[in-house]
């Protein structure tokens, strides 16, 4: 069965500190690795990743793949209150996106 | 620029009643996506769409049904509601594989 695992569930930390998410995959037929951000609503795009050891990154955020060792990582340098969000990691699979529990990230000041 | 609209965003229902929740995108994609999120178990797919006239099952179908009748719209449908089915149902949709999700902004469910 394709499952996506993500880890911690829960994380609290201060302002200024940096950070890392985990996601872990088994699927059948992988394309590509995709994280989202979502805070009250929709989720919105971050990531896509498909090649093993490209970092990409955007502003603070990076995030790199490994796909002999079937994992991402999400690393947010200098937190900020507003990244405060539950941060969701998906996997491409064919037809189909299928989607961790995602990882709730609270930053205090 | 719409992107993908939910109508409606807020709806309760009593256990055994109907309803219909409609998803339209105006960016001409194929792939049409029905997701539910509960507290702790992120999004499930509940059915997709490939394109017009296709539907397909996802991990959470049962008591569940859509339609694909037209290109821009998705529907979801519930036949008859039960406290199980409260949850935030979120429609997604993207031009073709491999492409990143666009999603709508959810409706809230509640079945008492």
């Amino acid at each position: 069965e394709d499952k996506v695992v993500q880890s911690p569930l829960s994380l609290v930390v201060h302002e200024g500190d940096t950070v890392t998410l985990n996601c872990s995959y088994e699927v059948t037929n992988f394309r590509s690795l995709l994280w989202y951000k979502q805070e009250k609503k929709a989720p919105t795009f971050l990531f896509m990743l498909t090649s093993s050891g490209i970092e990409k990154k955007s502003g603070r955020l990076s995030s790199i793949l490994d796909k002999k060792e079937l994992f991402s990582i999400l690393n947010i340098t200098a937190t900020q209150t507003g990244d405060s969000a539950v941060y969701l990691c998906a996997v491409d699979n064919t037809d189909k996106l299928i989607f961790g529990t995602g990882t709730r990230l609270q930053v205090f000041p | 620029n719409a992107g993908v609209t939910q109508t409606p965003k807020f709806r309760v229902l009593k256990t055994g009643q109907s309803m219909t929740l409609l998803c339209a995108q105006d960016m001409n994609h194929e792939y049409m996506y029905w997701y539910r999120q509960d507290p702790g178990m992120g999004l499930r797919l509940i059915h997709y769409s490939v394109g017009e006239g296709t539907t397909a099952k996802g991990e959470v179908p049962d008591g569940y049904n859509v339609s694909r009748l037209k290109k821009q719209n998705f529907l979801l449908g519930l036949e008859s509601a039960a406290p199980s089915q409260t949850s935030v149902y979120f429609c997604a949709s993207r031009r073709a594989e491999y492409e990143k999700l666009f999603f709508g902004s959810g409706t809230q469910l509640s079945v008492l």
